[in-house]
């Protein structure tokens, strides 16, 4: 597609419960990132793609949080066990090459109760 | 991590105004990026720049790619209200693993 895909846009989980949060990336990008933003309007990074692997995951909480870019489907951010704190906007981004414009989808509201 | 500063945090300016603002890194930058966010939607790209010293526009936005390859601006000419946002700075290094953000500038435009 021609835009970064995410969905699905509101997600509200109790404390404890799984949340999966897709994203599409533009055709022919090679490159996706995840971030995280919280109120303070903070991008925190968490994770990044190339292809299928994984490029950078240094931003992420790794005993709960996991990602994957698997060959035709979409980019996948899976939080286990969710707590209060991940409450946020959970952004994904892709780029064309390395170091290029990147685009941002519209985002997932992830809401823990 | 790299610490990005952007500044001004927040500008209240009239309509019809200019408007500066400012992003500094602790290290080198290959790539900057200009983004405009607006409550409940994801961050638009505005400008890319990717050499040092380059300047870019982007209708009445204009963005420069510092000498220095530290910092970066962006300029808005002539301001609408339509302009009201969060502008965000996003820059990286040579690894390209990721791109850092700056904390923001909350532009109001009063009519």
């Amino acid at each position: 597609g021609e835009e970064v895909a995410q969905t699905p846009k509101h997600l509200v989980r109790g404390e404890g419960q799984k949340a999966k949060l897709y994203c599409a990336p533009i055709k022919g990008h090679s490159y996706v990132f995840w971030y995280q933003q919280v109120l303070k309007n903070e991008f925190k990074f968490l994770i990044s793609f190339q292809n299928e692997n994984v490029f950078d995951e240094t931003g992420m909480p790794k005993e709960r949080f996991s990602a994957k870019c698997l060959p035709n489907s979409p980019c996948s951010l899976e939080i286990q066990a969710t707590k209060l704190e991940d409450s946020a906007v959970y952004f994904c981004a892709s780029s064309q090459f390395l170091n290029t414009e990147a685009f941002f989808g519209q985002g997932t509201r992830l809401t823990v109760v | 991590g790299q610490q990005l500063n952007q500044s001004p945090q927040s500008m209240f300016i009239q309509e019809g105004e200019d408007v500066s603002m400012n992003c500094t890194s602790s290290s080198i930058f290959n790539t900057w990026l200009w983004y405009k966010q607006e409550p409940g939607e994801g961050p638009v790209l505005l400008i890319a720049l990717y050499k040092a010293g380059e300047l870019t526009s982007n209708g009445r936005l204009t963005a420069q790619f510092g000498i220095t390859r530290k910092d970066s601006f962006l300029n808005i000419s002539a301001s609408i209200p339509s302009d009201v946002g969060i502008y965000f700075c996003a820059g990286s290094t040579n690894t390209g693993n990721q791109f850092y953000f700056g904390t923001g500038t909350s532009l109001t435009v009063i009519p």
